[in-house]
C-alpha cells in the first residue's frame, strides 16, 4: 500500500480483556517497529522485526504484551488482561535501514 | 545505549520569529540523527534525518538542523516561524552498526506559534 495502516483507529475495552492492534506495513519494508504514546510522553519503544531475524522485544513493558510478524509483512500486537495504564496510542513504522521510518497514525488504545 | 534529550517540553514563539528546539545525543557509535513532526491527532512525519555527509541538513517547510559532533547536538531551526509550525517536534537517534536498528526517541518538544 501506499503508507503503513493501522487498525483499529480506536479501541475502548474493559480492564482484563485482551486485545489485538494490526499494522500493514508498506510492501518492501524490511523493518518493523511498534511504538507506545502515553498522554503528553514521548515515543516508548516496544518491540522491532527485521527481516526473519529474531525480534528484538527489549521494550515490551510485560509479558502481557506480545507481538508477532507473519509473513515478514502484516504484524499484531497483543495485550493480554489489559490494565489502565496500557491506554496511550500505539504507533506502528516500517523502513529499510536506518534512513527514517514511515510512521502509521495509530492505534488509540483506551482501557476503562 | 544511545539516549536523546530534548531541552525544553514546551517551546512558544511568535510568528515570524526564529524557531530553536534544542536535541543533545548519547551514542558509543556514529549516529544518524532524526527529527520528526506530529502535528495534532495526526502520525509522525519525518522532518529530516543526518545519515552522512553535510552536517547541515534541510528538511521540508523550511526547517534544518545541524549535525556538531563536538557538542553531542542536532538542534533543529526555521527562520521565521508561521502558524502551520505548531505541533509536537521529536528528535531521535540510531546507530549504524546493523542493518536496521532500533529508533530512540526524545521526550518532544511543543511547539507553540503567537500570533
Amino acid at each position: 500500500g501506499a503508507g503503513v495502516s493501522q487498525s483499529p483507529s480506536n479501541k475502548v475495552t474493559e480492564k482484563g480483556k485482551d486485545v489485538e492492534l494490526r499494522c500493514d506495513p508498506i510492501s518492501g519494508h524490511t523493518a518493523l517497529y511498534w511504538y507506545r504514546q502515553s498522554l503528553g510522553q514521548g515515543l516508548e519503544f516496544l518491540i522491532y522485526f527485521q527481516g526473519n531475524s529474531a525480534p528484538d522485544k527489549s521494550g515490551l513493558p510485560s509479558d502481557r504484551f506480545s507481538a508477532e510478524r507473519t509473513g515478514g509483512s502484516v504484524s499484531t500486537l497483543t495485550i493480554q488482561r489489559t490494565q489502565q495504564e496500557d491506554s496511550a496510542v500505539y504507533l506502528c513504522a516500517g523502513g529499510q535501514g536506518n534512513y527514517g521510518y514511515t510512521f502509521g497514525s495509530g492505534t488509540r488504545l483506551t482501557v476503562v | 545505549a544511545q539516549s536523546v534529550t530534548q531541552l525544553g517540553s514546551h517551546v512558544s514563539v511568535s510568528e515570524g520569529a526564529l524557531v530553536l528546539l534544542r536535541c543533545n545525543y548519547s551514542s558509543s557509535v556514529p549516529p544518524y540523527l532524526f527529527w520528526y513532526v506530529q502535528y495534532p491527532n495526526q502520525g509522525l512525519q519525518l522532518l529530516l534525518k543526518y545519515t552522512t555527509g553535510a552536517t547541515l541538513v534541510k528538511g521540508i517547510n523550511g526547517f534544518e538542523a545541524e549535525f556538531k559532533k563536538s557538542e553531542t547536538s542536532f538542534h533543529l531551526t526555521k527562520p521565521s516561524a508561521h502558524m502551520s509550525d505548531a505541533a509536537e517536534y521529536f528528535c531521535a537517534v540510531s546507530d549504524r552498526v546493523s542493518s536496521a536498528s532500533k529508533i530512540i526517541f526524545g521526550s518532544g518538544t511543543r511547539l507553540s506559534i503567537r500570533p
